[in-house]
């Protein structure tokens, strides 16, 4: 089956600090997400990429970055972190065919105080 | 653009009731539709999917049909389980342009013995 692992699964950091928050998955999939979730608002989508060194933004990237150096590993930076940025982080991967099922992480809950 | 909205939680039933959980959407052109669920301390994982209208995806008892007249993909099930319990996404991906998934605010059921 495949994995999709997220280094952490709670993360407490502080306001202003940089952090990294990293995904691998093992299936060689083209294509990776980033999403944060939130109560009442769902899973919002911050980046994607579709292939290594490949990035698009979501709908709410403002205060994010990404990296993909490789093609199993996606990370997603808070440049500074600020405390609207407490949520958990979901990652996915899928295979590069949209109608394939995402897989999903078991998410890291950011706390930034 | 693209949006997903589903009927506010948490929904309460006792063991055997029947269940349906709204889900409306708005898309350009013909969109995917996929419900996800999301077990207590586990990643989303993909329930059933519908590519076009009047398709009914189903699985584990659940059920649900791509009603493009109202733009709805309701979920059902006809006896619910304690091991339902979870919280469900209904989400759409766009049939051009972008890759990724536009999801709802989620519904979090509880199932009562």
């Amino acid at each position: 089956d495949v994995k999709v692992t997220q280094s952490s699964r709670y993360l407490v950091k502080r306001t202003g600090e940089k952090v990294f928050l990293e995904c691998v998955q093992d299936m060689d999939h083209e294509n990776m997400f980033w999403y944060r979730q939130d109560p009442g608002l769902g899973l919002r989508l911050i980046y994607f990429s579709y292939d290594v060194k490949m990035k698009e933004k979501g709908d709410i990237p403002e205060g994010y970055s990404v990296s993909r150096e490789k093609k199993e590993r996606f990370s997603l930076i808070l440049e500074s972190a600020s405390t609207n940025q407490t949520s958990m982080y979901l990652c996915a991967s899928r295979i590069d065919s949209p109608l394939e099922k995402l897989f999903f992480g078991s998410g890291t809950q950011l706390s930034v105080l | 653009g693209d949006s997903v909205t589903q009927m506010e939680g948490p929904v309460t039933l006792s063991e055997e009731a029947f269940l349906t959980i709204n889900c409306t959407y708005t898309a350009t052109g013909y969109p995917s539709l996929f419900w996800y669920v999301q077990y207590p301390g586990e990643g989303l994982q993909l329930l059933l999917k519908a590519t076009k209208a009047d398709d009914k995806g189903s699985n584990k008892g659940f059920e649900a049909t791509y009603r493009k007249e109202t733009t709805s993909f309701h979920l059902e099930k006809g006896s619910v389980q304690v091991s339902d319990s979870a919280v469900y996404f209904c989400a759409l991906r766009r049939d051009t342009g972008r890759r990724a998934l536009t999801f709802g605010s989620g519904t979090r059921l509880q199932v009562q013995p």
